[in-house]
């Protein structure tokens, strides 16, 4: 049973560019977030995802956003890269509710020079 | 609104001693509670969660985690240390809404 899957799994970029990162959740599971983890931080959250609508979102500006597609994938899109969104970027799948255990992937590292 | 703290930023014990990582969390209504580890260059892995059932908690890996509601604790121990458990440690909460918050993590490093 494949977990959550992303891609890529490394990316470099330049100040000013835009980013697509993309996101499989775990088989049975509908709900999709993603997190910035800075290095030596805990992750933030981002926004989340559920029947293809944003349902929460973090204290992120507007150049962080987000789709999902009817196959519960997803992308996070990054527009006028600064140096500051350097970060490995997690994306955790839920079948819903409170009570059940993110699963994470395995990140995508983000390195804007 | 919902917050975590870990109290210590790195944790050193000796193989075989005990493991004591220390949460505490605030939330404005009943929380769920995480303990995640996450190796390097790796995602995040569930050790454990508490969903208002037990107070104490088992995970994988003999890790486990007791919720004290009146400490607002959610300490995560394991009673002997082995050489692979050396990764960062992140407690987090899940209160209103579906987003979790997370500690700023604990580095356990373990000794021969």
């Amino acid at each position: 049973d494949a977990g959550v899957t992303q891609s890529p799994t490394h990316l470099i970029k330049t100040r000013g560019q835009q980013v697509t990162l993309r996101c499989s959740p775990k088989s049975g599971h509908d709900t999709v977030s993603w997190y910035q983890q800075a290095l030596g931080q805990g992750p933030q959250f981002i926004f989340q995802y559920y029947e293809e609508e944003e349902r929460q979102r973090g204290n992120f500006p507007d150049r962080f956003s987000g789709h999902q597609f009817p196959n519960y994938s997803s992308e996070l899109n990054v527009n006028a890269l600064l140096l500051g969104d350097s970060a490995l970027y997690l994306c955790a799948s839920s079948p819903g509710g409170r009570n059940y255990g993110y699963t994470f992937g395995s990140g995508t590292r983000l390195t804007v020079v | 609104a919902q917050s975590v703290t870990q109290l210590g930023s790195h944790v050193s014990v000796s193989e075989g001693a005990l493991v004591l990582l220390r949460c505490n969390y605030s939330s404005s209504v009943p929380p769920y509670l995480f303990w995640y580890v996450q190796y390097p260059n790796q995602g995040l892995q569930l050790l454990l969660k508490y969903t208002s059932a037990a107070t104490l908690v088992k995970g994988i890996n003999g890790f486990e985690a007791e919720f004290k509601k009146s400490e607002t604790s959610f300490h995560l121990t394991k009673p002997s240390a082995h050489m692979s458990d050396a990764a960062e440690y992140f407690c987090a909460v899940n209160g209103a809404g579906n987003m979790l918050t997370f500690g700023g993590g604990t580095r356990l490093m373990v000794k021969p």
